[in-house]
């Protein structure tokens, strides 16, 4: 079964700092990626996905991630946070089709002054 | 206007009454799914439909019923609503025909049940 796992509950970085949030999965084959962002009230926004290829992708809102098969992991970052940046990250694993999105637990970031 | 609409946005019942979510999409996507948040939980699959006939249960299906009455409509009910089921419910779609299927969510339902 395929499963995903966000080590980091809560995260605070200061503004203008960079960022890395961790994903690490569990999938058979080559899984599809993703990263979605909640804000405070708001629903889920799809920041970037990995199907193939590069294994560096890029994404709205400054964001980037890469995908490293040795280490089954799928790490955010951003060079420098907003404080617009504060909200909740979820990782997210699919297959082909991807009638079964398996969503990590969410890692929650503060951004302070 | 946004492309996945549900409603109400937000809903307080009490325990054994019977309650409907409804998920509304125009962007075409024959896919559909109901999702439950709860804090430190993620998001877990409730229901998803691949299209109108195509009905499916996902990893937390019981205590919940859905209705799929047309392409762009996806109800979820609470037949005899429980405490336990109060959390944050998501809808989202996806289009099968695209190679890089992705799902897009709507803005969520709040719901507390007392």
């Amino acid at each position: 079964a395929q499963s995903v796992t966000q080590p980091d509950i809560h995260i605070t970085v200061s503004e203008g700092a960079s960022l890395e949030l961790r994903c690490n999965y569990s999938y058979g084959a080559t899984p599809y990626l993703f990263w979605y962002v909640q804000s405070p009230g708001q629903g889920l926004q799809l920041l970037l996905k990995y199907f193939s290829g590069d294994t560096l992708v890029q994404g709205i809102k400054g964001f980037e991630a890469e995908f490293k098969r040795s280490q089954s992991s799928f790490n955010l970052r951003k060079p420098s946070v907003h404080w617009s940046d504060a909200a909740e990250y979820f990782c997210a694993v699919g297959n082909f089709g991807n009638e079964k999105l398996t969503f990590g637990t969410g890692t929650r970031l503060t951004i302070i002054p | 206007d946004a492309d996945v609409t549900q409603t109400p946005r937000n809903r307080i019942t009490k325990t054994g009454k019977r309650i409907m979510l409804e998920c509304s999409q125009t962007k075409g996507h024959d896919r559909m799914y109901w999702y439950r948040q709860d804090p430190g939980l993620g998001l877990r699959l409730i229901y998803y439909s691949f299209d109108v006939k195509d009905i499916n249960k996902g990893e937390i299906s019981d205590g919940y019923s859905v209705s799929r009455q047309a392409q762009a409509k996806f109800s979820l009910s609470l037949e005899s609503a429980i405490p336990n089921q109060t959390a944050l419910y998501f809808c989202a779609t996806s289009d099968p025909g695209t190679a890089e299927e992705t799902q897009y969510f709507g803005p969520g339902t709040r719901l507390l049940v007392l």
